[in-house]
């Protein structure tokens, strides 16, 4: 099993749809949470962070966690097709940085 | 935020040839910088974790021998692909994050195509 599951996609939606994204982990020990966006062919972008259970808005994002269910969501409203990228969820024990697989987005105009 | 330079964004070689990619962080102290490897359509597989000063910790599978990670200063950490082979092409992504550890900042890539 894989300590970080992740759907890689793709998912297409239409402009303005709200979108979902999820991954869920194995391991209780996680401490941080974290989204990154890729953009094809450039290094990955941070998005949000958290740490703890619950959800955390920036802006159109919305992330949340459930460390009950070991599953961890990131919401997008209002997407844009510039929203039209890969993106990871990252989790954190110690120094080491775990990525799930990444979903492909595709937001259609 | 932070800015990471990598350099070069690209790079084509021969089967054989060694190829060394630069990693700087632009505006503060890394303390500490990954190396990743990203094939298509597949997650960032972290390759190996430098701190500054010492040697890198390398993960389970990357061979040490064969991919040499420098990180000589707080601002610059070098990754050398020897005697590259066509398997080894791939994307390259090194991170930075400084004292507190809490953020790494990615650098833009690095696509490796060895013939």
């Amino acid at each position: 099993q894989k300590e970080v599951e992740q759907d890689p996609g793709p998912l297409s939606v239409p402009e303005g749809a709200i979108v979902s994204l999820n991954c869920t982990y194995s391991n209780s020990a996680f401490q941080y949470f974290m989204w990154y966006r890729q953009y094809s062919r450039k290094g990955p972008e941070l998005l949000m962070y958290t740490y703890s259970s619950g959800n955390k808005e920036d802006g159109r994002f919305t992330a949340q966690v459930d460390k009950s269910s070991k599953y961890i969501s990131l919401f997008i409203r209002d997407s844009q097709p510039s929203d039209s990228a890969t993106y990871l969820c990252a989790i954190i024990v110690g120094f080491k940085t775990i990525f799930g697989a990444g979903t492909r987005l595709f937001v259609k105009a | 935020g932070a800015v990471v330079s990598q350099h070069p964004s690209w790079v084509i070689c021969k089967s054989g040839t060694s190829v060394k990619i630069e990693c700087r962080s632009l505006d503060f102290q890394a303390t500490t910088m990954f190396w990743y490897r990203q094939f298509p359509k597949q997650s960032l597989m972290l390759m190996a974790t430098s701190n500054e000063g010492s040697k890198a910790t390398y993960e389970q599978g990357v061979e040490k021998d064969k991919f040499l990670i420098n990180h000589a200063s707080l601002t610059l950490s070098t990754l050398t692909v020897t005697s590259a082979h066509p398997e080894d092409s791939s994307f390259y992504i090194c991170s930075a994050s400084d004292l507190q550890g809490d953020e790494q900042f990615f650098g833009p890539g690095t696509r490796l195509t060895v013939l």
